[in-house]
């Protein structure tokens, strides 16, 4: 079986300060996918990033950063220079196949960047 | 549709009736996904459909609830005889679905059909 760990429930942070949203999976599987997906207020989730188990190298777009890890198990993602429209809830989420798969979600992380 | 299309965006029902909730995935997309969002809980996964295979129906609570999926494309969650703990927001997502595909299993979501049972 596998699943998702966010154990950061809610984050606050300033405006313009650095934040690293956690996650912690757990599958028996070698061959494996995991994502982040913002949900903004307005609810619809937006995909931001999938990784596969075999690709550990860490990705950059703009502010967003992901380290993965195989070691730890983690897959954290990191907003540089946070904004107040990064305010949202994120979810990582972990899938086995690359074609018909359900994914598992975390919980979420609810993120408050205030000006 | 250039993005995945659900209805009604808001319910509120009677606790005992049935309701319908519908979604049109993205055209071409052959796998199709229902979670449920509780407060506080995440996504639940609950359905879904991949091509012309059986579902997996692994998900889903109760014998009260069912989905199908017509013809490929729209798909109808319905839940019998609702219940105060149904009320959730039911989202529902598409993707490629085809092994090997760049991002074939990149869901994309809806925005949700928030249901209310009083």
């Amino acid at each position: 079986a596998q699943k998702v760990t966010q154990a950061q429930t809610e984050i606050s942070v300033v405006e313009k300060e650095d934040v690293t949203l956690d996650c912690v999976y757990e599958t028996r599987d070698t061959t494996y996918y995991l994502f982040w997906y913002k949900q903004p207020p307005s609810g619809e989730l937006v995909f931001l990033i999938r990784r596969n188990s075999f690709d550990e190298q860490n990705e950059i777009s703009g502010r967003y950063s992901w380290n993965f890890q195989k070691s730890t198990s983690s897959f954290n993602f990191t907003i540089t220079a946070s904004q107040v429209v990064d305010s949202a809830v994120y979810f990582c989420a972990l899938s086995m196949n690359s074609g018909y798969s359900t994914l598992t979600f975390g919980k979420g992380t609810m993120l408050l960047v205030s000006p | 549709g250039a993005g995945v299309s659900q209805s009604p965006s808001n319910k509120v029902t009677e606790k005992g009736k049935d309701v319908e909730l519908r979604c049109d995935p993205i055209s071409g997309h052959t796998a199709l996904y229902w979670y449920r969002q509780s407060l506080g809980q995440g996504l639940e996964f609950l359905i879904y459909f991949q091509g012309n295979s059986a579902p997996d129906k692994s998900g889903l609570p109760s014998d009260r609830f069912s989905a199908e999926r017509t013809g490929g494309s729209v798909s109808t969650l319905t839940i019998q005889r609702t219940q105060q703990e149904d009320s959730a927001v039911y989202l529902c997502a598409s993707s490629l679905g085809l092994a090997g595909d760049r991002g074939a299993n990149v869901l994309t979501f809806g925005a949700g059909s928030r249901l209310t049972v009083l």
